[in-house]
């Protein structure tokens, strides 16, 4: 069984600010990916940026990025230069064999 | 706009009965997935299709089934419901099967089991 856990069930920062939200998750296999989406108010689930488990150079989108531990099982998401529209539920995900596993997410939110 | 249509957005029903939700993928998409998300339970994966083939299966229950027709849409059957299965439940969409594709989110059926 695989489990992902977000220690973190809320968050705030300030716009412009840097915010790190945590995940870490459990699981035997050695070929997996992880994801991070986002759900803001409308409840649309949007990815946020992925991360092969065999790359250990840590993914970048924009003012996305991840610090993966693969060792450690830890995979945590940096928002930098927050803006308004970033504030939502942000999952992290692990899939692997087409089945995927959703922590219980971390609700941002960015203060004007 | 992902790409993924889901129908029909809202759902309202009575304890024991039966609905289907309807999911179209992305166009050239291959695979669909079956997500429910409900307040206490976070985002549950129940069952991936791909080419009209199950692929993987998660904790979907028995009184829930799945199918994905030669069009490639699919359609996720409820039945027997009770008031825990309110939930929102998403279907999602990738041009492939692995783990490598990234699943495209529709905006979701939001059942309320009365």
């Amino acid at each position: 069984a695989q489990t992902v856990t977000q220690s973190q069930p809320e968050m705030s920062v300030q716009e412009a600010e840097t915010v790190t939200l945590s995940c870490t998750y459990d699981t035997s296999e050695n070929n997996y990916y992880l994801f991070w989406y986002k759900q803001p108010p409308s409840r649309q689930m949007i990815l946020v940026i992925r991360q092969e488990a065999y790359k250990q150079q840590n993914a970048t989108e924009n003012r996305f990025s991840v610090n993966f531990q693969k060792a450690a099982k830890s995979f945590s998401l940096k928002i930098s230069d927050s803006q308004l529209g970033d504030t939502a539920m942000y999952f992290c995900a692990l899939t692997n064999a087409g089945k995927s596993t959703f922590g219980d997410g971390t609700t941002l939110t960015v203060k004007p | 706009d992902s790409g993924v249509t889901q129908t029909p957005k809202h759902l309202i029903t009575a304890t024991g009965q039966r609905v289907t939700l309807r999911c179209s993928p992305r166009s050239g998409d291959l695979s669909v997935y079956w997500y429910q998300q409900s307040l206490d339970q976070g985002l549950q994966f129940l069952i991936q299709y791909y080419n009209g083939e199950e692929r993987a299966k998660g904790n979907i229950l028995e009184r829930f089934s799945a199918q994905q027709f030669p069009d490639l849409h699919s359609e996720l059957n409820l039945s027997s419901l009770e008031l825990g299965d309110s939930a929102l439940y998403f279907c999602a969409s990738s041009s492939g099967y692995t783990s490598t594709d990234t699943q495209y989110f529709g905006p979701g059926t939001r059942l309320t089991v009365l």
